[in-house]
């Protein structure tokens, strides 16, 4: 099946740095959606991009859609402890319909 | 907007019994639900998709007799576990896609936490 290969694993940061993140695939996407999940409930939508190249911010989150359709990455400026959890990156590559999933990254964030 | 719930958040039950998850969508149609299982620390992974009126869709390796899938309205599914052992223990996690909204997004329910004695 498809994969989507997300990076890094794990963080653990002090708050207040910035958080850099990305997924990459070996087929083109043509939507990449960034998920955030606290432990024990469902997956929340951040940030949907749908053109290549398309830069997107939601707050202190921002999103690029990589110009090649492979790749995007999700940054977060000025993290705070509640930026905790795992984010996933997600995305149905082109012709196939359903949300792949990627790995997701735990992140840590200390006072 | 865009909310979904899922009824119960935790169940416990006995191996050999069978039990529903319900999935519903709050504030908007969905004509195609989504049923994913989460082993702890790893990745959501796609279990069938739920089509109003129509069968479920399983993924490759999916028992369709095992998890039994019902989608009989627009704004709920089911999904059964029969005879549920205990590897069948997991955390079940729905989304819906809105009908009248872009074709990619999936808005996911709170989950719920299945352990099997």
């Amino acid at each position: 099946g498809q994969q989507l290969n997300q990076s890094p694993q794990s963080m653990f940061i002090q708050e207040g740095e910035d958080v850099s993140m990305n997924c990459t695939s070996s087929s083109i996407f043509n939507t990449w959606l960034w998920y955030k999940q606290d432990p024990g409930e469902g997956p929340v939508l951040l940030i949907a991009l749908y053109k290549a190249g398309e830069l997107t911010s939601n707050g202190r989150l921002t999103a690029q859609f990589g110009i090649t359709r492979k790749d995007s990455f999700l940054n977060i400026s000025a993290s705070i402890p509640s930026d905790v959890g795992i984010y996933f990156c997600a995305g149905p590559p082109f012709n196939y319909g359903k949300l792949t999933f990627g790995q997701g990254t735990i992140l840590t964030v200390h006072p | 907007g865009a909310v979904v719930s899922q009824h119960p958040s935790w169940v416990i039950c006995k191996s050999g019994t069978s039990v529903k998850i319900e999935c519903r969508s709050l504030d908007f149609q969905a004509t195609t639900m989504f049923w994913y299982r989460q082993f702890p620390k790893q990745s959501l992974m796609l279990m069938a998709t739920s089509n109003e009126g129509s069968k479920a869709t399983y993924e490759q390796g999916v028992e369709k007799d095992k998890f039994l899938i019902n989608h009989a309205s627009l704004t709920l599914s089911t999904l059964t576990v029969t005879s549920a052992h205990p590897e069948d223990s997991s955390f079940y996690i729905c989304s819906a896609r809105d009908t009248g909204g872009p074709d990619n997004e999936q808005f996911f329910g709170p989950g719920t936490r299945l352990t099997v004695l």
